[in-house]
């Protein structure tokens, strides 16, 4: 069975401070790995994508890829109170769906 | 604009009835999927589907049930079968790639029992 682990939170961070949210999977054939943001009621919008060993930069957002610590991680740099939300991990190797998280509840405190 | 269209937003469902969630893309996209979320949860699998007149059940397929006659249309029928069917019900839809294919969802139907 292939799984994905986060901490479900909520991960309190004040406005302007650096969130880190992280995320540990269990299938080592897995290649792609994805971070979602899902406002409360809302559906899941995708925010970034990365693929290899290391960072990938995306304005606030970094996502970190550690292959051989079955480990991804999200930071978000200045926070602010609309990045208050769940975020989603995901996973997949090959031709096969997503494998999701049960997601890490952020609250950015103004 | 391309995007997945899941209708109604709200259904209430009576005891002893099937209903039917309607998922339409305009993506071109070759695979389309069905969640459902609880609250406070994941989401968990429930059909998917790679090609026309094929589909694959997920980890709580039982209770459902899916067609996909058309590239564009994937439906979901909650049956009277499924006991407690009342979440937060979520399409998606991609490309059917080896790798690096992200899936992007519809708004998404809430589903209650009267």
């Amino acid at each position: 069975q292939k799984e994905v682990e986060q901490n479900s939170g909520p991960l309190s961070v004040p406005e302007g401070a650096i969130a880190s949210l992280n995320c540990t999977y269990s299938d080592r054939g897995s290649q792609s790995f994805f971070w979602y943001r899902q406002y409360s009621g809302k559906s899941p919008e995708l925010i970034m994508s990365i693929y290899s060993n290391g960072d990938k930069e995306d304005g606030r957002f970094t996502a970190q890829l550690n292959k051989a610590s079955q480990y991804v991680s999200l930071l978000i740099r200045d926070s602010q109170p609309s990045d208050s939300a769940t975020y989603l991990c995901a996973c997949n190797s090959g031709n096969t769906p997503l494998v999701f998280g049960k997601g890490t509840r952020l609250s950015v405190i103004a | 604009d391309g995007g997945i269209t899941q209708s109604p937003k709200y259904l209430f469902r009576k005891e002893g009835q099937n209903v039917t969630l309607s998922c339409e893309q305009n993506l071109n996209h070759d695979a389309m999927y069905w969640y459902r979320q609880d609250p406070g949860q994941g989401l968990r699998l429930i059909y998917y589907s790679q090609i026309v007149n094929d589909f694959q059940k997920g980890d709580i397929a039982e209770g459902y049930s899916v067609s996909r006659e058309k590239k564009e249309s994937f439906p979901l029928t909650v049956t009277s079968a499924q006991k407690n069917p009342t979440a937060f019900y979520l399409c998606a839809s991609s490309r059917w790639d080896r790798e690096r294919v992200p899936q992007h969802f519809g708004d998404g139907t809430r589903l209650s029992i009267l």
